[in-house]
């Protein structure tokens, strides 16, 4: 069974450019999270989502940031006109319901570097 | 929203003692709380939870317990090797749509 799978591992951009994570869940898993962490600083939630709905997004930028999940294929964060800020590791989670009392499952995450 | 502070931000211990790291969370309705490890440049990953019906759990040299009156819970690590050497996240489910909220981690050194 495979795990939460994140591409691409590494990814740099230059300022202004477009940068596009791809999550996909563990199988069975219709729960997906995206979270940024910082060097040394811990997991700040970004989004929440399921299949074609956004569950939660208030630990997203309004500004420049969006997620999907659509009903086939990964779930995708995009970043839009990057600034240097953006430079980061971005994990994404999947669980099978809500964790009011299940695990999350993180990916290998993604981490991306903006010139 | 949900506050957790997590304890001590760092600890560095000799191989074979014993490690302790305790978080505090403020609302009273959460029911699930995980521990995950996170091994430099890797992925976080569970290694223990427990649920609000037990007040402690073990499994091998790793072991949480949970006082929900006084609103914390701790992870025991015992004989602590190298490999131990990592951080360590609490996470604290709660709000309307359960979004986990993560405690700053602690880097755990252990030193052979």
């Amino acid at each position: 069974n495979a795990g939460v799978m994140q591409n691409p591992r590494h990814l740099v951009r230059r300022r202004g450019q477009e940068a596009r994570l791809r999550c996909s869940p563990m199988k069975g898993h219709s729960h997906v999270y995206w979270y940024r962490q910082l060097p040394e600083e811990g997991l700040k939630f970004m989004v929440y989502l399921q299949k074609e709905n956004i569950i939660d997004e208030s630990g997203m930028p309004k500004e420049r940031f969006s997620a999907e999940f659509p009903k086939e294929g990964p779930s995708i964060l995009r970043i839009q006109q990057v600034v240097r800020g953006d430079s980061a590791a971005y994990f994404c989670a999947s669980s099978t319901t809500d964790s009011r009392n299940q695990p999350q499952h993180f990916g290998d995450g993604t981490r991306l570097s903006i010139l | 929203g949900e506050n957790v502070e997590q304890h001590p931000s760092t600890l560095s211990v000799q191989e074979g003692d014993s490690a302790v790291i305790k978080c505090t969370y403020s609302d009273s309705a959460s029911n699930y709380f995980p521990w995950y490890k996170q091994e430099l440049g890797k992925r976080p990953q569970l290694i223990i939870d427990i649920r609000s019906n037990v007040g402690e759990k073990k499994d091998q040299r790793i072991a949480v317990t949970l006082n929900k009156t006084a609103k914390h819970f701790s992870l025991h690590i015992t004989e602590t090797q190298p490999e131990d050497s990592a951080v360590y996240f609490c996470a604290v489910p709660s709000g309307g749509s359960y979004i986990p909220t993560f405690g700053r981690g602690t880097s755990l050194i252990v030193h052979p």
